[in-house]
C-alpha cells in the first residue's frame, strides 16, 4: 500500500535554533500534503495544507513565518519550525493522499520535537 | 467548518470485553477512516469506510452517511488494544482531514 515517510523521528535541540521535519510520499505523487500538530493527550490539530509548486494554506492561528512550508516536488514537503521555543515542543506528522474521492489519507509515523 | 464528535472520550474494558465506539460528524463527507494511535504516536489506519460496513478480525465498522455517524466494534478485547482511537473525517467538497477528540482506551488483563 501507499506509505508516506517522516524524518525524522525525534529531533532535540536547544531554544532558538531551526529544525526541518521532512515528509516524503514514496509511492505516489502528492500534490497535496498536510501537516498536523499534536499536544499530549490531545488530537491532532490540522496547521496548514502544503502545495506543491506554490504556498501553502495555514489554518487559523498557525504563524506563516513560525511554521515555514516548502512543497517543491511531488513527493517532498517539508515543515521547518524556525527559531524554535520550548512551547514549539510538540509531535507533528504529516499526511498525503491522492486528492481524489474516496482515497483514503496515509500518515506518516511523526516527529517528536522538543526544544529544551 | 465540520465538527466531528467521539464518544466515550475514556472506556475502561475487562479483557475479553466488547466495546463500541462512536463518530458524530455534522455535515457530509467524503472519506472517513479510524485510526489507532500506539504509545509511540503512529496512526495505526484500522478501516477507511465511508459508508457501509466493513470487518477485519476483531473489529469491525459501520457508517451511515445518511445520518452522519459512525462506530466502531472491538469484540473479544486484549490489552494490545490499549491506546487512542480517532475518528477522521474529510469534508465532502475538500480534502482535509479533521479529526475527532479521540478515545482513550484502556483494557485490563
Amino acid at each position: 500500500g501507499a506509505v508516506v515517510s517522516q524524518h525524522p523521528s525525534r529531533v532535540i535541540c536547544k531554544s532558538g535554533t531551526s529544525v526541518k521535519i521532512e515528509c516524503r510520499s514514496l509511492d505516489f505523487q502528492a500534490t497535496t500534503m498536510f501537516w498536523y500538530r499534536q499536544f499530549p493527550k490531545q488530537s491532532l490539530m490540522l496547521m496548514a495544507t502544503s502545495n506543491e509548486g506554490s504556498k501553502a494554506t495555514y489554518e487559523q492561528g498557525v504563524e506563516k513565518d513560525k511554521f515555514l512550508i516548502n512543497h517543491a516536488s511531488l513527493t517532498l514537503s517539508t515543515l521547518t519550525v524556525t527559531s524554535a521555543h520550548p512551547e514549539d515542543s510538540s509531535f507533528y506528522i504529516c499526511s498525503a493522499g491522492k486528492m481524489a474521492v474516496n482515497q483514503p489519507q496515509h500518515f506518516g509515523d511523526g516527529t517528536r520535537l522538543s526544544i529544551l | 467548518g465540520i465538527q466531528v464528535e467521539q464518544s466515550p472520550p475514556d472506556l475502561i474494558l475487562q479483557e475479553g470485553a466488547n466495546s463500541t465506539l462512536r463518530c458524530n460528524f455534522s455535515d457530509s463527507v467524503n472519506n472517513l477512516q479510524w485510526f489507532h494511535q500506539n504509545p509511540w504516536g503512529q496512526l495505526i489506519n484500522l478501516f477507511y469506510i465511508p459508508s457501509g460496513t466493513k470487518q477485519n478480525g476483531r473489529l469491525s465498522a459501520t457508517t451511515v452517511a445518511t445520518e452522519r455517524y459512525s462506530l466502531l466494534y472491538i469484540s473479544s478485547s486484549q490489552t494490545t488494544d490499549s491506546g487512542v482511537y480517532f475518528c477522521a473525517v474529510e469534508r465532502d467538497g475538500g480534502f482535509k482531514t479533521i479529526f475527532g477528540a479521540g478515545t482513550r482506551l484502556f483494557v485490563k488483563a
